[in-house]
């Protein structure tokens, strides 16, 4: 059974630098045709895909958020790590990391609990 | 704004035929696969259909999905109360070096 976690910050200043994490079991991100994603989505509003990791350490970012985003691995602690720059309030949002299977291609499947981020002074 | 264009709401009564529709262009929905999601108020989404059409295990056969040029739709068939939630479509969008692009959800009202 494969279940992914987030945690992190449930609040953070604006201008400052967001750290999440996601712990994931039940898939290794050292097997190839797998990846890890984050998604992020505001209160009340849709879906917003931010980033995606590769068991190759091949990474992708959204172009609109690339300049601010960094998605690293651990394998060995089944770990998955975003952090985002210069934290706005609009950025406010709850953050969910997916499991991806990329042979298969199905994606984003299953999603962690999430993680609700508010970015305040 | 969302890449993807969902009608932001539908509704049916019990036992009726409901389909959302998604539409988008030949750099996502044309030329990639389409995914469906259902998610139900505070909690995460669930993959309902992935590849266009499929069930992944676990999923009612009363919930279906079609694509065809640019558009897709997902047909709950037989709806239920406990079918009342928002569904979000999704596909790889080609443009700007490739991202993953949603829908603007659509909030199902069972009456």
């Amino acid at each position: 059974q494969i279940t992914l976690k987030e945690s992190g910050p449930t609040l953070v200043k604006p201008t400052q630098t967001l750290t999440l994490t996601c712990t994931f079991s039940g898939f290794s991100l050292s097997t190839s045709g797998v990846g890890v994603g984050w998604i992020r989505q505001p209160p009340g509003k849709a879906l917003e895909w931010l980033a995606l990791i590769y068991w190759n350490d091949h990474k992708r970012y959204s172009p609109s958020l690339k300049s601010r985003l960094t998605i690293t691995k651990d394998t060995s602690k089944n770990q998955v790590v975003l952090t985002m720059t210069n934290m706005d309030p609009l950025d406010t949002a709850t953050y969910y990391c997916a499991h991806d299977s990329v042979d298969s291609s199905v994606w984003f499947d299953p999603w962690g609990q999430g993680a609700l981020v508010t970015v305040s002074s | 704004q969302s890449v993807l264009t969902q009608p932001p709401s539908a509704s049916g009564t019990p036992g009726q035929r409901v389909t959302i529709s998604c539409s988008g262009s030949s750099s996502n929905i044309g030329s990639n696969y389409v995914y469906w999601y259902q998610q139900f108020p505070g909690t995460a989404p669930k993959l309902l259909i992935y590849k266009n059409n499929q069930r992944p295990s676990g999923v009612p056969d009363r919930f279906s999905g079609s694509k065809s040029g640019t558009s897709a739709s997902l047909a709950i068939s037989g709806l239920r109360s406990e079918d009342e939630a928002d569904y979000y479509c999704a596909a790889w969008d080609d443009s700007l070096s490739g991202r993953w692009v949603f829908g603007g959800g659509t909030k199902l009202t069972v009456l």
